[in-house]
């Protein structure tokens, strides 16, 4: 089955503590994207990769990180949590060779940084 | 700068009623629109895509429209049922995806 996963889908941890949220694609998808999802300000784009080794800053890329060694993952960093960065995550991606173009979002990761 | 909106912000209706959402965005060079929808705490689930050279995209009781042109785009839900309640977000690609704020829909029996 074609899925984009997420881990983990809930995590509550405290100021300062470096925290990974991993994202996996097994569609062979060359652009994966982050977002987040706010009350009032819709889903905003963090980060997104065109591909392996290549990455670039969205609409709020403050305080976070990614990287992207392998094609299916594209995992979101933060290095010192804040309480503003308590939001509902989403990890998405699509084919570029495709002109289709439709976007595949994972199930979700709701961060509370205390 | 792209800007996209959804009215209304909230829609409360009796079953089996048609009904309409709208999407507005302020620049047409998009590659193309596409509708989601999204339930409580969960995942965005894609409903229509209409690339830029199209006018509509059917799907079973869902239609979505777009007239690039004057920046809008509609879906018409017909027959409404209690398991369409949802929030309903359209997007626009210019590269990247930008959403509109959505709708939140509640169908009651």
């Amino acid at each position: 089955e074609a899925q984009v996963t997420q881990n983990p889908r809930y995590l509550i941890t405290v100021t300062g503590k470096k925290l990974t949220v991993t994202c996996s694609q097994n569609m062979n998808h060359e652009y994966m994207s982050w977002y987040r999802q706010d009350p009032g300000l819709g889903l905003r784009q963090i980060y997104y990769s065109m591909n392996v080794e290549v990455t670039d800053k969205g609409d709020v890329p403050e305080g976070y990180k990614v990287s992207r060694k392998e094609k299916r993952n594209f995992p979101l960093i933060l290095e010192s949590p804040s309480p503003n960065q308590t939001s509902l995550y989403f990890c998405a991606s699509l084919s570029t060779s495709r002109s289709y173009n439709e976007q595949f979002f994972g199930p979700g990761t709701r961060l509370t940084v205390l | 700068k792209q800007e996209v909106t959804q009215i209304p912000a909230a829609l409360s209706v009796p079953e089996g009623e048609n009904l309409v959402l709208n999407c507005s965005f302020t620049d047409s060079a998009i590659y193309n629109l596409q509708w989601f929808r999204q339930d409580p705490g969960k995942g965005l689930t894609s409903l229509l895509l209409i690339q830029s050279s199209q006018r509509e995209q059917t799907s079973g009781r869902l239609n979505a429209s777009l007239d690039k042109s004057s920046g809008r785009s509609t879906l018409y839900i017909a027959a409404s049922q209690p398991g369409d309640s949802a929030t309903y977000l359209c997007a626009v690609n210019t590269d990247k995806l930008i959403f509109g704020t959505g709708t939140r829909l509640q169908v009651f029996p």
